[in-house]
């Protein structure tokens, strides 16, 4: 079985601050990992995801996230906060032999001016 | 490329009632998701469809089902509904080809009264 965990229900920062929201997850096969962002009362956007290849992926609106294996972690970061980044996070997972993805349960992420 | 299409946007059903959501995935994409996320339980992933057939599927009861057209539309049934059944449902398509990123569709909220 495939997990994510997100272990902050919330993060704040300060704009022009860096920025990361945690995420460690649990596969039996090689992972395919992904991160989406969700702004409310819409659908989930796909910002990121690792493959393959290099640790350090890098997505949309200058986010970025760095796959460590033997943490089993795929933390996003982003070098400096907006406050339009504020949103509710999601890191999922995918076992390359599944179908589907498993999602932890969203870290909702506050910039404040 | 027009997005993932999703209706209703919005519905109100009582308690018993059932409900059939649709979902139209991005023209290509095979492959059609269904979660449900809730304040308390997050997304959960409901099942999976690829060319027709069921190839994922949650622990949901059975009165949640699905089905998958040969235009790759997919729906959703969901019968005999309990207010725990309030929730925003959200479709997703995905292309088998690539890495399975999911595009995600605006949703349909479901209020159960």
């Amino acid at each position: 079985a495939q997990s994510v965990a997100q272990p902050e229900d919330q993060v704040n920062v300060a704009e022009g601050n860096p920025l990361t929201v945690k995420c460690t997850y649990s596969v039996s096969g090689n992972p395919y990992l992904f991160w989406y962002v969700q702004y409310p009362n819409r659908g989930l956007q796909f910002l990121l995801k690792y493959i393959t290849g290099d640790n350090l992926v890098k997505g949309s609106y200058g986010f970025e996230a760095e796959f460590n294996k033997s943490q089993t972690s795929f933390h996003l970061k982003k070098p400096s906060a907006l406050v339009s980044d504020s949103a509710l996070y999601f890191c999922a997972v995918r076992d390359t032999n599944a179908g589907k993805s498993t999602f932890g349960d969203g870290t909702t992420l506050t910039v404040k001016p | 490329k027009a997005g993932v299409t999703q209706t209703p946007r919005y519905l109100i059903k009582t308690r018993g009632q059932q409900v059939t959501l649709s979902c139209s995935p991005i023209s290509g994409h095979r492959s059609v998701s269904w979660y449900q996320q809730t304040p308390g339980q997050g997304l959960q992933f409901l099942f999976e469809y690829f060319s027709e057939t069921q190839r994922n599927k949650g622990n949901f009861p059975g009165r949640f089902s699905g089905r998958q057209f040969s235009n790759s539309r997919s729906e959703m049934n969901v019968s005999t509904l309990e207010l725990g059944d309030s929730a925003l449902y959200l479709c997703a398509s995905s292309d088998p080809r690539n890495t399975g990123e999911l595009f995600f569709g605006e949703g349909s909220r479901l209020t159960v009264l």
